[in-house]
């Protein structure tokens, strides 16, 4: 089935620094990608979807400037936390759409703390 | 929000009980799925139903769908302690997923 991994799987960083997280389809192209947040004992949260070379469109109340995404290739989103702050500690899973329009195959997630 | 409601939030059963968990869900769909998530970790795929289906079976789940009421419901049927995970009601709701809050499914051995 297809694969999507996650680099890192977790992250530690100071406060003010930037981390770039990335997500990649395996063995399929995913012309759209979605990033997710998910804090502790809540659901996940749909943060942006992220069009191949185009810019993402990102959801009501996330910051762009913060999180900003790349998806410069069909295999390749990334996300980027800048200047992040400890109240940016989540788990965050990437997700890429498949062949079929319900399709969407879910990375393993990335556990960033920040200190 | 397009956020449906699951309930129960937390559920607690002995080892071989059956647990089962409800979503409700806002807009009309085409079809639901259910993903467990263990803890700290990514989203497993557990089962796809459309609308066009009531019930669908996978091994020792059981899923069953109410558009009228638009409502799911997931059934475990005898639990193991490895069925001990978070368990998400899935709908694509204006082009995009959206996941129910969730329901934490602890089995004790």
């Amino acid at each position: 089935g297809a694969v999507v991994s996650q680099h890192p799987s977790w992250v530690i960083c100071k406060s003010g620094t930037s981390v770039k997280i990335e997500c990649r389809s395996l063995d399929f192209q995913a012309t759209t990608m979605f990033w997710y947040r998910q804090f502790p004992k809540q659901s996940l949260m749909l943060m942006a979807t992220s069009n191949e070379g185009s810019k993402a469109t990102y959801e009501q109340g996330v910051e762009k400037d913060k999180f900003l995404i790349n998806h410069a290739s069909l295999t390749l989103s990334t996300l980027t936390v800048t200047s992040a702050h400890p109240e940016d500690s989540s788990f965050y899973i990437c997700s890429a759409r498949g062949q079929g329009p319900d399709t969407q195959y879910f990375g393993p997630g990335t556990r960033l703390t920040v200190l | 929000s397009q956020q449906g409601e699951e309930d129960p939030q937390a559920l607690s059963i002995q080892e071989g009980e059956n647990a089962t968990m409800n979503c409700s869900y806002k807009t009309s769909i085409n079809n639901l799925q259910w993903y467990r998530q263990n803890s700290g970790r990514g989203l497993v795929h557990l089962i796809l139903i459309r609308s066009n289906e009531r019930e669908k079976h996978s091994g020792r789940l059981r899923v069953t769908l109410d558009t009228s009421k638009k409502s799911s419901s997931l059934l475990i049927t005898a639990s193991r302690a490895a069925d001990t995970a978070s368990y998400f009601c899935v709908w694509k709701g204006a082009q995009k997923l959206v996941f129910g809050q969730g329901t934490r499914l602890t089995i004790n051995p």
